[in-house]
């Protein structure tokens, strides 16, 4: 089936400091993926998202790239802030042995940004 | 921005009894699910729903869980009687024939 390996967290880095929180997958065909950020107390918030191989996707400050040759799609940041403190989640959409398409969600990345 | 919208924010409930969980989907969206979060952990699968039926649902999804679009615009959760590890924030998305899932905000569920 499809699934979704994140870092293991916590990661605590200082404000400024350079960000990589590592994303891989396994599918069937050719899966949709995403970052979402849930802020303390919060829901579920989309960050990025690439449809295929070799897109970027970028949002406020983040970037994505999808490697379909590496199967990666890890998350980067060049200077977190306090406010980026979140948990991220690395997410994946794709056809399912039911012929299905749904999210499957990597187990998340606690981010705790120190000033 | 459309938005989904998920009722009540905050539900605690006694063990055993039911509890009805509810979303709007946004409109024009076709695909819809339920997931769930144990506090801390991962979000987890539970059902997707298209035409009106159930397409897929996890193992977590027993015969105390079922789900309803009673009148075209609702998308209820039911837990028929309610465990203590059914404790954890429940959230509704929907989609359209796209890639796009939108989030509600959630409904924290506290079985006490």
């Amino acid at each position: 089936g499809n699934s979704v390996t994140q870092m293991e967290g916590p990661v605590t880095l200082s404000e400024e400091a350079f960000l990589t929180i590592n994303c891989t997958y396994t599918a069937t065909g050719y899966p949709s993926l995403f970052w979402y950020v849930q802020y303390p107390g919060e829901g579920l918030q989309l960050l990025l998202k690439a449809t295929k191989a070799d897109d970027k996707g970028s949002n406020k400050g983040f970037e994505a790239t999808y490697r379909k040759e590496t199967t990666s799609f890890h998350l980067e940041k060049g200077s977190v802030q306090v406010s980026d403190s979140a948990v991220y989640f690395c997410a994946l959409s794709a056809l399912t042995n039911f012929g299905n398409e749904k999210l499957t969600f990597g187990t998340g990345t606690r981010l705790t940004i120190i000033p | 921005e459309p938005e989904v919208t998920q009722t009540p924010s905050h539900q605690v409930t006694q063990m055993g009894q039911e509890v009805i969980l509810r979303c709007v989907p946004i409109s024009n969206h076709l695909y819809f699910y339920w997931y769930r979060q144990i506090l801390g952990q991962k979000v987890e699968f539970l059902v997707s729903f298209y035409n009106n039926e159930i397409s897929e649902k996890s193992e977590i999804f027993d015969d105390q869980f079922s789900v309803e679009r009673p009148d075209g615009s609702n998308f209820t959760l039911k837990i028929r009687s309610t465990k203590l590890e059914d404790s954890a924030m429940y959230f509704c998305a929907s989609k359209t024939g796209g890639r796009g899932y939108t989030f509600g905000s959630g409904t924290r569920l506290t079985v006490v």
